[in-house]
């Protein structure tokens, strides 16, 4: 596609459901973020993907939070059994591939609220 | 491990005054370092980068110079308009494996008429 698609744009979850957040980047590129943006804490790195590999986890916040990505394209974030804390917005970036120095294309984001 | 620091907002200026958005950073080896920009309702995107010392990184009137000396990447503008409001991100690559992004915590620039 044009730019990189996230969605849903706006998830409202009761404490303890499960999500899953989508991000479809630009076609051809072969690096996929996933990031947290919380209010004050700026951007927050929580895994990578280079082809449908992971080869970077350490930023996942817990085990509730997982991660995949299929036929080197889509990929989903699932956090499991949300809490109150969860509540940030997911960025998705993407980039033509890993170690392209630095310059990373993010989609709008998706709002997550955990009530 | 790597770190970025930059000034707390928001920012509050008047149309046409002069802009300074101050970026320190703590990074192992030589990073790259990066302005990213986000409009209200958009994505991040990239405003300016640099990859090495003394290179400058210019973009739609914005500037900031990679100085090793005092690990800074400050923002200027000299002439900032209303449509400039928005959140800036300071960034750094290191190079390591994950090949991602370290980010400050954003700067609300507020242009006021």
């Amino acid at each position: 596609g044009a730019g990189v698609s996230q969605s849903p744009s706006n998830k409202v979850t009761e404490k303890g459901k499960d999500v899953e957040l989508r991000c479809d980047p630009i076609s051809g590129h072969t690096a996929l973020y996933w990031y947290r943006q919380s209010l004050g804490q700026g951007l927050e790195f929580l895994i990578y993907f280079q082809g449908n590999s992971a080869p970077d986890k350490s930023g996942l916040p817990s085990d509730r939070f997982s991660a995949e990505r299929t036929g080197g394209s889509v990929s989903t974030l699932t956090i499991q059994r949300t809490q109150q804390e969860d509540s940030a917005v997911y960025l998705c970036a993407s980039s033509l591939h890993a170690g392209g120095g630095g310059e990373l294309f993010f989609g709008e984001g998706s709002r997550l609220t955990v009530l | 491990g790597d770190s970025v620091t930059q000034m707390e907002g928001p920012v509050t200026l008047s149309e046409e005054a002069f802009l300074t958005i101050n970026c320190t950073y703590t990074a192992t080896g030589y990073p790259s370092l990066f302005w990213y920009v986000q409009y209200p309702g958009e994505g991040l995107q990239l405003l300016l980068k640099a990859t090495k010392a003394d290179d400058k990184g210019s973009n739609k009137g914005f500037e900031a110079t990679y100085r090793k000396e005092t690990t800074s990447f400050h923002l200027e503008k000299g002439s900032v308009q209303v449509s400039d409001s928005a959140v800036y991100f300071c960034a750094l690559n290191s190079g390591g494996g994950a090949d991602g992004l370290t980010f400050g915590k954003g700067t609300h620039l507020i242009i006021q008429p």
